[in-house]
Formats: C-alpha cells, sequence, structure tokens
C-alpha cells in the first residue's frame, strides 16, 4: 500500500519551460517535504510545510516554488528549469511530533531531465 | 556548522559483517539516522539512535554512536545481496522547530554472492 505517492516517476522537459511535480500521502501527515538529490549526492532540503504554513530553506533558489492546496497534496513547481536542476526529486512526510522523534517517510522519487 | 560524511564504497562478501561509517560536526545533534536507498527509489529509515545511548541493536543491524568523536557506525550482520545499496547517515540538528535531516554523502555497499 503506498503512502507517499511521487507522480511522474520520470519527467523530461525543455530548459526553461515550467515543470510541476506531484506528491500525495495518505497517512494523513501534517508535514510534508521536498528534497534534491543529485546524482552521487546527499538528497539536500529545499522547503517544507507544517500544514499550511511554508518554510524555505535559505540556499534554496527562486527558481523554486512549492504549494500544498490540502493535506494530502503537495507540489514542486520548477519555474524556469536549467540544465543544473536535473536531479532526482524526493517527497518525504513526518507527523510533525515535537520534542521527540520523528520519523519521515519518502516516496520513490521522481527523476528529471532538463534537455 | 553541518557537515556529514561517510565513506563512499564498500565490498563485502555474503554472510560477512558490514561495518559502514560516519562522522558528523554538529554536537547539538539529538537524533541520528540510518537510511537505506535501493536503485531508483525513495529513502527507507533503517534505524536511529539519541544521542544519549551508545549502542542500539536491532535484529542484524548495530549502531555505535561515539559522540565525543562524533563518530557513528552501522553494523550490518550476516549481509546479504539483498542489502546491496546506498546507506546515508542523517543528523537532526537541535532546537529546529521540526525534523530538519542533514544527510551524509551516502555510502554505495556492494554485496557479493
Amino acid at each position: 500500500d503506498a503512502m507517499v505517492i511521487q507522480n511522474p516517476r520520470y519527467q523530461v522537459t525543455q530548459f526553461g519551460k515550467p515543470v510541476t511535480l506531484s506528491c500525495s500521502q495518505t497517512l494523513n501527515h501534517n508535514v510534508m517535504y521536498w528534497y534534491q538529490q543529485k546524482s552521487s549526492q546527499a538528497p539536500k532540503l529545499l522547503f517544507h510545510y507544517y500544514d499550511k504554513d511554508f518554510n524555505n530553506e535559505a540556499d534554496t533558489p527562486d527558481n523554486f516554488q512549492s504549494r500544498r492546496p490540502n493535506t494530502s497534496f503537495c507540489f514542486l513547481d520548477i519555474r524556469s528549469p536549467g540544465l543544473g536542476d536535473a536531479a532526482m526529486y524526493l517527497c518525504a512526510t513526518s507527523r510533525g511530533l515535537a520534542g521527540r522523534t520523528d520519523t519521515q517517510y519518502f516516496g520513490p522519487g521522481t527523476r528529471l531531465t532538463v534537455l | 556548522g553541518e557537515d556529514v560524511e561517510q565513506s563512499l564504497f564498500l565490498s563485502v562478501r555474503e554472510g560477512d559483517s558490514s561495518v559502514i561509517n560516519c562522522t558528523y560536526t554538529d554536537s547539538s545533534s539529538t537524533y541520528l539516522y540510518w537510511y537505506k536507498q535501493e536503485p531508483g527509489a525513495g529513502l527507507q529509515l533503517l534505524t536511529y539512535i539519541f544521542s544519549n545511548m551508545d549502542m542500539k541493536q536491532d535484529q542484524r543491524l548495530t549502531v555505535l554512536l561515539n559522540k565525543k568523536d562524533k563518530h557513528l557506525s552501522l553494523r550490518i550482520a550476516d549481509t546479504q545481496t539483498g542489502d546491496s545499496a546506498i546507506y546515508f547517515c542523517a543528523e537532526t540538528p537541535e532546537n529546529t522547530g521540526f525534523q530538519k535531516l542533514v544527510f551524509g554523502t551516502g555510502t554505495r555497499l556492494l554485496v557479493s554472492p
């Protein structure tokens, strides 16, 4: 039973053409995260939502935006993809527990290719 | 600052033990994690350890933490070919208000029959 679903699994876009990646969850978790993972590198947090509160990492480029219309869905929008944005994009969720470990559940990722 | 480092590659034979090492720099880290990533897949949480513990065992997995040296290790007993994957350690800095994970560079484990 899939808990964190990402669509599509593979996305090809052209340089400068906006693209949207989708994530949905069946866990009813409060927090949703987007990570960027380039080849042979560690995942890097772009931003997260705690409920409707959006939290951007300081070094996330302005080219990356996110929307969370409801608890279940979160979108990653790349306004003008460059060649350097080709990567695996991972979505994760967590309950948002304070003061204790809070397990993150990851989706399978969307691999973005920029031509 | 936050910096997590791992060796890039480890090769073992099936049935042997594997030890994957990790060093971190943030002394305020409260929790340290090990994640597994199989090819083309997301990350799966294997285990975690709280910073006031030295060791945690979970079936074939043993986590050792040396807080003084900021060194974390994951031992996999009786390694199987299905354990071949990339293993990431990660830390959660204290008082971030949410679980911000800082990942290491990942260790690719190859298990040969």
